[in-house]
């Protein structure tokens, strides 16, 4: 069960926007809208900011958005705010063998 | 407001079994909607899933762990549980339990997180 490849880190300036990728497989990513991105400041536990794809749980800011195109899935940070500065996971379905499998993580720094 | 908080021993030694139990409070386990997981963290390192169960007893653990896994849930006590066998210092890591929400399927995210309970396996 191979992790979701991300990049290591992901940097911008304060109002730019960023984007982060998350590359999979036909057998997980590209095979089902179950796509998932998560927050994580350091010492804390993560905090979902993205399922199924697009969908924004209550509370979160609408400058975050995900989107998805082939096994490739990614998240974008509009207006890019100091707080946005954390470390970001995704995570996919990745059907009834492998059930759930999550990225390497990205480091984002807000210059 | 739901609330889910680790409990289990900080440190174990190499070989044994790690017991580590989630507490959820402010709603029901039963709720026929959502899966309860398992997600660890090495120091300086990614999270990797450990397993789901659902209310039902059903459950499904991550292959690459090779059947050291056992997870499993008590709506008596609004609780639900892991077992990891054969540690060895690789198991070192945050673990964080946390719901798996909707419509009755592992499918989803993890939308509520415990806080995490560090797991040290040194002898």
């Amino acid at each position: 069960q191979s992790a979701l490849t991300q990049p290591p880190s992901a940097s911008g300036s304060p109002g730019q926007s960023v984007t982060i990728s998350c590359t999979g497989t036909s057998s997980d990513v590209g095979a089902y809208d179950y796509v998932s991105w998560y927050q994580q400041h350091p010492g804390k536990a993560p905090k979902l900011i993205i399922s199924e794809v697009t969908k924004r749980p209550s509370g979160v800011p609408d400058r975050f958005s995900g989107s998805k195109s082939g096994n490739t899935a990614s998240l974008t940070v509009s207006g890019l705010q100091a707080e946005d500065e954390a470390d970001y996971y995704c995570n996919s379905y990745a059907g009834s063998h492998n059930y759930v499998i999550f990225g390497g993580g990205t480091k984002l720094t807000v210059l | 407001q739901l609330q889910l908080q680790e409990s289990g021993p900080g440190l174990v030694k190499p070989s044994e079994t790690l017991s580590l139990t989630c507490t959820v409070s402010g709603g029901p386990i039963t709720s026929g909607i959502y899966y309860w997981g398992w997600i660890r963290q090495p120091p300086g390192r990614g999270l990797e899933w450990i397993a789901s169960v659902y209310f039902s007893g059903s459950s499904q653990d991550n292959p690459s762990l090779k059947s050291r896994v056992t997870i499993s849930v008590d709506t008596s006590k609004n609780q639900f549980s892991l077992k990891v066998t054969s540690l060895t210092a690789a198991d070192t890591a945050v673990y964080y339990c946390a719901r798996q929400g909707g419509y009755g399927s592992p499918k989803y995210g993890f939308d509520v997180w415990g806080q995490g309970t560090t797991v040290t396996v040194s002898s």
